[in-house]
């Protein structure tokens, strides 16, 4: 099986730009969640998606939403971009929840 | 929510040595917890993981082990190898909650 898949694998945008990125999980796979990833914070929970359900959202502003679609696939959308977004974000799969969480490649974004 | 220390931020052995890194979590409902090893510029991949109904798990050369009572569990590497060499999170998770709470990561040097 084709493992998780993230495009764009690197992103570089200005302040107050917006941009979405996207999430296949692996076939079968019902559930996607979001992290981001920086040298400072870690790896943060943004959310999880199963069966186009948002069940959570991790401490993140508004500017940070997504949805899943009827295959599965998620997408990630951050609005008016602070220098501060700049990280690597990660989605994870899993066939439900509790089950183990494989990660994608990620999408290196940049804000300038 | 669940908050997860881990420790030691950084470790270096000599190949061949034991690894020993433990992490401590904060709230008695998580009962999933993974240990991923990243290497740089690559996905967090999953290495082993353990459940609340287990006390030990390994695999090879990597175990793990969960304390309940004390709310800690430890990754153990033993024969360790140049390729061993990378950042290894913790996470938990409660089932209900639908999320990983990471924690800081450690970087391990294995050195020939």
């Amino acid at each position: 099986k084709a493992g998780v898949t993230q495009t764009p694998r690197y992103l570089i945008k200005t302040r107050g730009q917006q941009v979405t990125l996207s999430c296949s999980p692996i076939s079968g796979h019902r559930s996607v969640s979001w992290y981001q990833q920086t040298p400072g914070q870690g790896l943060q929970f943004l959310f999880e998606y199963f069966s186009e359900t948002q069940r959570n959202k991790g401490n993140f502003p508004g500017r940070f939403s997504g949805r899943q679609f009827s295959n599965s696939r998620s997408e990630m959308n951050v609005s008016t971009l602070e220098l501060g977004d700049s990280a690597l974000y990660l989605c994870a799969s899993s066939l439900a929840y509790g089950d183990t969480q494989y990660f994608g490649p990620g999408t290196r974004l940049t804000v300038l | 929510g669940e908050n997860v220390e881990q420790h030691p931020s950084t470790l270096s052995v000599q190949e061949g040595d034991s690894a020993v890194i433990k992490c401590t979590y904060s709230d008695s409902a998580s009962n999933y917890f993974p240990w991923y090893k990243q290497e740089l510029g690559k996905r967090p991949q999953l290495i082993i993981d353990i459940r609340s109904n287990v006390g030990e798990k390994k695999d090879q050369r990597i175990a793990v082990t969960l304390n309940k009572t004390a709310k800690h569990f430890s990754l153990h590497i033993t024969e360790t190898q140049p390729e061993d060499s990378a950042v290894y999170f913790c996470a938990a998770s409660i089932r209900s909650d639908y999320k990983l709470s990471f924690g800081a990561g450690t970087t391990v040097t294995v050195r020939a």
